[in-house]
């Protein structure tokens, strides 16, 4: 069962808009939900993350938003620039052992058209 | 170069075979985790390290497989009799304890092909 959903596979945008990323997860004991963008041959970076208290958290041209009752979070990015392009994974922490080890779900291919 | 530094890149193997990964994480991490990434899903945990203690395991890791990390710095992935289903990229990231969010720092992968 997957309990972080990512259910669009792919996005394509033009530069300079609004990129959307979405994910859903299922359960509700997670405390940090985080973003983490891929690039072909390279491990997955760490982008972005907001606490599960948090409705918001804006980094840059980056901003994510928590809807804890819809059990829903989005990445924005404006403007979206080319080099953006790669695939987005959206992430939730629980505590395991004693760390916070994040799911993850299947991630979305973004793609920036100059 | 003071990333988490992943080898071999790339392994080719037969079925039954045994095959080892290393991982270097960033120094000054204390704690260590192993992901396995299979074509069209995002990462699945398998295991995490806190210094040299194994603190968690996933039931995605089966008795063929074993990690050490056996003086608290790098670690070892080994997989016993491997089958094809085990082709993967085995993802090694370390992170530091301050930062306790599920922040981690990822190495490249070492791509693991069962033929």
């Amino acid at each position: 069962d997957q309990q972080v959903k990512q259910n669009s596979p792919s996005l394509s945008v033009q530069e300079g808009r609004i990129s959307i990323l979405n994910c859903d997860y299922t359960n509700s004991m997670f405390d940090y939900f985080l973003w983490y963008k891929k690039y072909p041959a390279e491990g997955p970076t760490f982008l972005i993350s907001i606490s599960s208290i948090k409705d918001k958290n804006e980094d840059g041209r980056f901003t994510v938003f928590l809807n804890k009752s819809a059990k829903h979070l989005s990445l924005h990015i404006v403007p979206s620039q080319p080099g953006d392009s790669a695939v987005y994974f959206c992430a939730a922490s629980g505590v395991r052992g004693g760390s916070y080890i994040p799911t993850f779900g299947r991630g979305t291919s973004l793609i920036v058209h100059p | 170069d003071t990333g988490v530094s992943q080898n071999p890149r790339h392994k080719i193997t037969k079925r039954g075979q045994n095959v080892t990964f290393r991982c270097d994480p960033i120094s000054e991490h204390n704690r260590l985790y192993w992901y396995r990434q299979t074509l069209g899903q995002g990462p699945e945990f398998l295991t995490y390290f806190q210094n040299e203690a194994q603190l968690e395991k996933s039931r995605l890791l089966s008795d063929r497989f074993s990690a050490e990390r056996p003086k608290g710095s790098f670690s070892t992935l080994e997989i016993q009799r491997t089958e094809q289903g085990d082709s993967a990229m085995y993802l090694c990231a370390s992170s530091l304890r301050a930062l306790n969010t599920g922040e981690l720092f990822f190495g490249e992968g070492s791509r693991l092909t069962v033929l």
